[in-house]
């Protein structure tokens, strides 16, 4: 059973380069059978796609965050990566990282979420 | 401004049929197929319908899903305290290079 969470620093300062990873287990991220992406959801508000990466390795982002996102597969192919540049305040939330069948399709396996918080 | 319209909130008593609407465009709804999520408070959302109308295994068949031009619904039928939940709506967009877009949410209350 494909099983994915999310880690990183529940803490980043304002400017900083917000880093979070998502561990893959029961599955090879190098795989044609899954896609990759990261989700965000701010206190009290609904959900907010932040990017994707499809088996082939394209990535598609958010057009309010693609300055400043970048998600990609770690080369020892056990986990993927979001970096998001630039934080401030706006940026925290609860971000999840999820699994597809294809770029396109449902999102059927979550992480749990990690709490990140943009303060100095 | 989420992409996709979604009432902020519905209501039904315990046994009731609710459903919640998702108004889109031509570029995701019109084109693509909608899944839908549910989110119970302090959880991670749980795909619950997928390709418009498809359940992912242990979704119970209370629950369904319809799409038609540029909208589609979801449908709740037996309504259980559990369900209690906000529900979004969600697809791919092909517009500005391709993008995955989401409802604002609606929430669920089982009166």
């Amino acid at each position: 059973q494909l099983q994915v969470q999310e880690s990183g620093p529940g803490l980043v300062k304002p400017s900083e380069t917000l880093s979070l990873t998502c561990t893959v287990s029961s599955a090879s991220i190098s795989s044609s059978d899954y896609c990759w992406g990261w989700i965000r959801q701010s206190p009290g508000e609904g959900l907010v796609w932040i990017g994707s990466m499809s088996f082939r390795g394209i990535t598609y982002y958010n057009p309010s965050l693609k300055n400043r996102v970048t998600v990609s597969v770690d080369t020892s192919k056990t986990h993927f990566s979001l970096r998001l540049s630039s934080v401030t305040a706006a940026d925290t939330a609860v971000y999840y990282c999820a699994t597809s069948p294809c770029i396109t399709c449902g999102m059927d396996v979550w992480g749990q979420g990690t709490t990140v918080t943009v303060s100095s | 401004q989420s992409v996709l319209s979604q009432p902020p909130s519905a209501s039904g008593t315990p046994g009731q049929r609710v459903t919640i609407s998702c108004s889109g465009s031509i570029s995701n709804i019109g084109s693509r197929a909608v899944n839908w999520y549910q989110q119970v408070p302090g959880t991670a959302p749980k795909l619950l319908i997928y390709g418009n109308n498809q359940r992912p295994s242990g979704v119970p068949d209370r629950f369904s899903g319809s799409k038609s031009g540029t909208s589609a619904s979801l449908a709740i039928s037996g309504l259980q305290s559990e369900d209690e939940a906000t529900y979004y709506c969600s697809g791919w967009d092909d517009s500005l290079n391709g993008r995955v877009v989401f409802g604002g949410g609606t929430k669920l209350t089982v009166l």
